[in-house]
């Protein structure tokens, strides 16, 4: 069975903190993907990567870094983390044989930044 | 950018009833995905319907889909308590090489039983 893990299900931060989001895949999947989600916006993409330390900025990338180091993980950095970063995050993979352009995903990570 | 807007934001019908939401899109695109979301969880992919193609069934749903209007539609038919959720329609815009999707902002479902 294909799996998205992602390493926390809730986190809770304070405002300044370097926060790490941890992903990892089994699928051998070429794509990852963070995005974030919040009440009446849907799902946003922060960054995305279609290679091992490739990285391509999605639609809000200001105040987050990635590092794809291995092909299965992507991490998300949130470098000083701010009230406003309080979400729910997301990461996603794609790239299986026959069906490349379908998305999986983790059960996502509540963050609570205070 | 927010690609696809969803159509209506909630809905609420009885069990056995059936259930239609509605996507609109402003670029051009290769395909379209329904994905479904349960409280608090992550997506899972439903049904993916490409430019060419004007109707698709997968079980009980049923996805339309108009490029002439920029628009597609996605119905459950008898609904169950189950089918409970948030439904999101993703799209991969004219650029397509690195599965990038863009998602509408959904419509959550309920069901009662």
């Amino acid at each position: 069975d294909v799996k998205v893990t992602q390493s926390s299900r809730y986190l809770v931060k304070r405002t300044g903190e370097k926060v790490f989001l941890e992903c990892v895949q089994d699928m051998d999947h070429e794509n990852m993907f963070w995005y974030r989600q919040d009440p009446g916006l849907g799902l946003r993409l922060i960054y995305f990567s279609y290679d091992v330390k490739m990285k391509e900025k999605g639609d809000i990338p200001e105040g987050y870094s990635v590092s794809r180091e291995k092909k299965e993980r992507f991490s998300l950095i949130l470098e000083s983390a701010s009230t406003n970063q309080t979400s729910m995050y997301l990461c996603a993979s794609s790239g299986a044989e026959g069906s490349r352009e379908k998305l999986f995903f983790g059960s996502g990570t509540q963050l609570s930044v205070l | 950018s927010q690609q696809g807007e969803e159509d209506p934001q909630a809905l609420s019908i009885q069990e056995g009833e059936n259930a239609t939401m509605n996507c609109s899109y402003k670029t051009s695109i290769n395909n379209l995905q329904w994905y479904r979301q349960n409280s608090g969880r992550g997506l899972v992919h439903l049904i993916l319907i490409r430019s060419n193609e004007r109707e698709k069934h997968s079980g009980r749903l049923r996805v339309t889909l108009d490029t002439s209007k920029k628009s597609s539609s996605l119905l459950i038919t008898a609904s169950r308590a189950a089918d409970t959720a948030s439904y999101f329609c993703a799209t991969d815009g004219p650029s397509s090489n690195t599965g990038k999707l863009i998602f509408g902002q959904g419509t959550t479902l309920q069901v009662k039983p």
